[in-house]
């Protein structure tokens, strides 16, 4: 099984500021499966980013996505009050498995 | 417009069973993997289990493994997930979700909390 291992915990920025979320992989991730969800409080999470650095319809291009192998980032470039959220890295594997990292909580500074 | 919208959470006791729903729309159903996710209370998220657009081919997670039994009705655009002996640990809200092209899991339902107490 693949853990994926987000960092920081908790990340306190101020509006404007840039956001840089990290998700590192145990082992090696194939062929790009890796994606970014935000999830804000009683909400169900929505897709941002897939296949490591593509955005899903309607994000905006504050939030991008990189990295290979086992280390990947998911930066937003200001960031506006909308958000403030957790994010989470998500990794698709064999045998119709996912899993997903722990999450980093974004919070108004 | 994608749809999902689950039904059938509530309160369960342990070792009983209760039967999720999930309703969608908007989208080729029988085209898509279907899975579900649940988050417990203040915590993150798990994958619990999947199916192919089939039905051919199934995971569950090790913890719902031989508990929870997962099936898709694509003609009615549905897919369930059939949850026995229940226990205090799967109090969670599930969700439905696709499965895109790259493993993301691009539309999610609002999801349905199943609290399990006696």
């Amino acid at each position: 099984e693949v853990v994926l291992t987000q960092s920081p915990g908790t990340l306190s920025l101020s509006p404007g500021e840039r956001a840089t979320l990290s998700c590192r992989a145990s082992q090696s991730i194939s062929s790009n499966y890796l994606a970014w969800y935000q999830q804000k409080p009683g909400q169900a999470p929505r897709l941002l980013i897939y296949a490591v650095s593509s955005r899903a319809t309607g994000i905006p291009d504050r939030f991008s996505g990189s990295g290979s192998g086992t280390d990947f980032t998911l930066t937003i470039s200001r960031l506006e009050p909308e958000d403030f959220a957790v994010y989470y890295c998500q990794q698709y594997g064999s045998s119709l498995r996912g899993t997903f990292g722990q999450g980093t909580k974004v919070e108004i500074k | 417009e994608v749809q999902l919208v689950e039904s059938g959470g509530g309160l369960g006791k342990p070792g009983g069973s209760l039967r999720l729903s999930c309703a969608a729309s908007g989208f080729n159903f029988s085209s898509y993997i279907m899975n579900w996710v649940r988050q417990t209370p203040g915590k993150g998220l798990e994958w619990v289990s999947s199916i192919t657009s089939s039905g051919r081919y199934i995971y569950y997670a090790d913890s719902v493994k031989g508990r929870f039994s997962i099936s898709r009705d694509n003609a009615q655009n549905s897919l369930h997930l059939q949850m026995n002996s229940l226990r205090a640990e799967d109090t969670a809200v599930y969700y439905c979700a696709n499965t895109g092209g790259f493993g993301d899991l691009n539309y999610w339902g609002q999801g349905t909390l199943v609290t399990v107490s006696s």
